[in-house]
Order: structure tokens, then sequence, then C-alpha cells
């Protein structure tokens, strides 16, 4: 099965702390994506990456790293920076191409909360 | 500054009637369009997407696009309980760093039986 996968499902975070979120996909996508989603909103850009071993900032970066080592895989890594990380964060990816007609398709998301 | 603005509802409808959804957007640049549905607690999954002017049929789904106007609508016909959801209008455009998507805030539809 083709897709994009995300773990954990749920993660609970002490103050302090740092956590890592995955996200893997088997689509061959170029680019990758991080967003937030806080209840009522919509999401908010985080990190994008178009290729390996590059990645660019989004709208809300601070409090947040990514790394890019392999094209399947782009976990993010929520610092203790971030002051308020209970969230529901998305993964997505897409083709890339040029013109911008791409699709992005996500993961089934993981959802933190801090104790 | 890029926008995609959308009622955020909740916007009730009877089984069967037609529910009309709308969005704007603030960069005549735009070059795709999404729907995304989402429900409650899960992942948004994406329902239509449109590029050109007029509109697009998939099923019961319509898309219609306006970039005159800076519009875009999903229109879906005989609604069924399964369609209450919250949908989010997606906008593409290619920038310096590459893709980016804006989403609305999206839409609360029920449909009542």
């Amino acid at each position: 099965d083709g897709g994009i996968t995300q773990s954990p499902k749920y993660l609970f975070r002490k103050e302090g702390q740092n956590v890592t979120l995955s996200c893997e996909q088997n689509l061959n996508h170029d680019a990758m994506y991080w967003y937030r989603q806080d209840p009522g909103q919509g999401l908010r850009l985080i990190y994008y990456s178009q290729i390996v071993n590059d990645f660019q900032k989004g709208d809300i970066a601070e409090g947040y790293s990514v790394s890019r080592e392999k094209k399947e895989s782009f976990p993010l890594t929520v610092t203790s920076a971030q002051k308020n990380p209970t969230a529901f964060y998305l993964c997505a990816s897409s083709i890339e191409s040029f013109p911008s007609t791409d699709t992005q398709y996500f993961g089934p998301g993981t959802r933190l909360t801090v104790l | 500054q890029k926008e995609v603005e959308q009622n955020s509802g909740p916007l009730s409808v009877p089984e069967g009637a037609i529910a009309s959804l709308n969005c704007t957007y603030s960069d005549r640049g735009s070059q795709s369009f999404f729907w995304y549905r989402q429900y409650s607690g899960k992942s948004p999954e994406l329902i239509m997407s449109i590029y050109s002017n007029g509109d697009k049929e998939d099923g019961r789904f319509t898309a219609q696009l306006n970039k005159a106007s800076q519009y875009v609508s999903l229109l879906i016909r005989d609604s069924q309980p399964s369609d209450s959801a919250t949908y989010l209008c997606a906008v593409n455009f290619l920038t310096n760093t590459g893709n980016q998507f804006y989403f609305g805030t999206g839409t609360s539809l029920t449909v009542i039986p």
C-alpha cells in the first residue's frame, strides 16, 4: 500500500522535553510538509522540504526543527522552546512539479499533548 | 499577504439538499485550488482539485472556479449525513522557494437526517 504514515498517533510530553514525530512516505514524492492544526483553526505551515538535505521554514517554525536525510522520511522535533505545543500535527507530501498544480496528501496525524 | 477566507459556519442543510461552500483568496497568481474534507479527529482527505475557470464535476461534488473574482466554491448535491464534516479550501501557488499551500480555516457542515 502506498501512503503516508505518522507515528505515534498520540504523544504526551512533559514540560521541558524535546519530542520527535515521525513521518514516512512511500509515494516517491519529492516534497514533504509539516502543519500544525489547533481547534477551530486552519492548517499552519511549520516546515517544508522540496528535496533531500534541504528544507525551508514555514509561517510558525520557531520552537521546531526538522531533517530530511532520506527522501522517504521527514521527522519533526518539537523542542522545549515551543511554548504551546499541544496541537494536532499533520505531515503531507506532494510530487512537486512545475507549474504548481501539485496535490498534497496527508498522513493520519499525531496528537501531541503537553502534561 | 496571502489569505484564504471561508465562512466558518456552521452550515446546516437537510438530507437530500444542496450544500454550498464558498472560498475567496487574495493572490491573483494562484495556480491551483483544492477542497479537502476533514472529519473530527482525522486528517484532511482530498475531494476535488480545480485549475481552470468554470465547473468541474465528480459524482455529487461540483467545484466552481472564477479567477477574475478570486472565488472558488464547492457544491454537494443530495447531501448525506456522512457528508457532515469540516471542509477546507486550499490554494497552491509557486513561491521562490517552491510550492506552498494556504488553507482556509474551514466550514463546518452538518447534514440533518
